[in-house]
């Protein structure tokens, strides 16, 4: 998974609660990405970061917020969580962007989150 | 109409079948074409790419990109249990985001 790590990687939370993902890269990558995975969806492009405290939205942003202070690490908050973002969450990271070139994203593990 | 439409399957070959895995896109700007290899519980991982148009082979995977149908496909020969895993393509334009397909889920049977 070319270093790269996702903490917890299972948790189970109550709807309304605030939830932390965190990842970690040691490749020293200026790019990474917070994607989900559901079911018949595949993934969807949630937050990306493009440099220390450099972020932008993805398709799916609502509800979420990222941070990016240090390069190896980039947070996915959901500030009050909901049953519709039980979800497999999986960070990635990545060189360079895409600007027109092949963008190598290696992935993390997930973290499965269930909102009851 | 999504940007990338890929057939979910699931698709259950037996072991040492051609498999051919397909997506069409609508974003005729696109010109990196990606196929990542999910097994379960797994992140995706990068199996090969193409640039525009065009045949690329690594071992037992084929890689096929018809720009002017707006199709692109992945070969895989002699099929191994192994294999049984969700592909994935993604393709890119310009300085943007990847965009993925929903994944096709196989299964090589021994």
């Amino acid at each position: 998974d070319a270093g790269i790590t996702q903490s917890p990687r299972h948790k189970v939370t109550e709807t309304g609660t605030p939830v932390t993902l965190r990842c970690h890269q040691t490749e020293n990558h200026r790019y990474m990405y917070w994607y989900r995975q559901d079911p018949g969806h595949g993934l969807r492009l949630i937050h990306y970061s493009y440099g220390v405290k450099d972020t932008d939205k993805g398709e799916v942003s609502d509800g979420y917020s990222v941070s990016r202070s240090k390069t190896e690490d980039f947070l996915l908050t959901l500030e009050s969580a909901t049953s519709s973002q039980t979800s497999v969450y999986f960070c990635a990271s990545s060189l360079q962007g895409t600007s027109g070139r092949v963008n190598t994203q290696y992935f993390g593990p997930g973290t499965r989150l269930t909102v009851l | 109409q999504k940007e990338v439409e890929q057939d979910p399957g699931p698709l259950s070959v037996p072991e040492g079948a051609i498999v051919s895995l397909n997506c069409t896109y609508s974003n005729s700007a696109f010109q990196y074409f990606m196929w990542y290899r999910q097994y379960s519980r797994k992140g995706p991982e990068l199996l090969m790419y193409t640039y525009s148009s065009g045949n690329k082979e690594d071992g037992r995977f084929t890689a096929q990109v018809d720009k002017s149908s707006k199709y692109i496909s992945l070969f895989i020969r002699d099929s191994q249990p192994s294999d049984s895993a969700t592909y994935l393509c993604a393709m890119v334009s310009g300085n943007t985001p990847l965009v993925f397909g929903k994944g096709t889920r196989l299964s090589v049977i021994a």
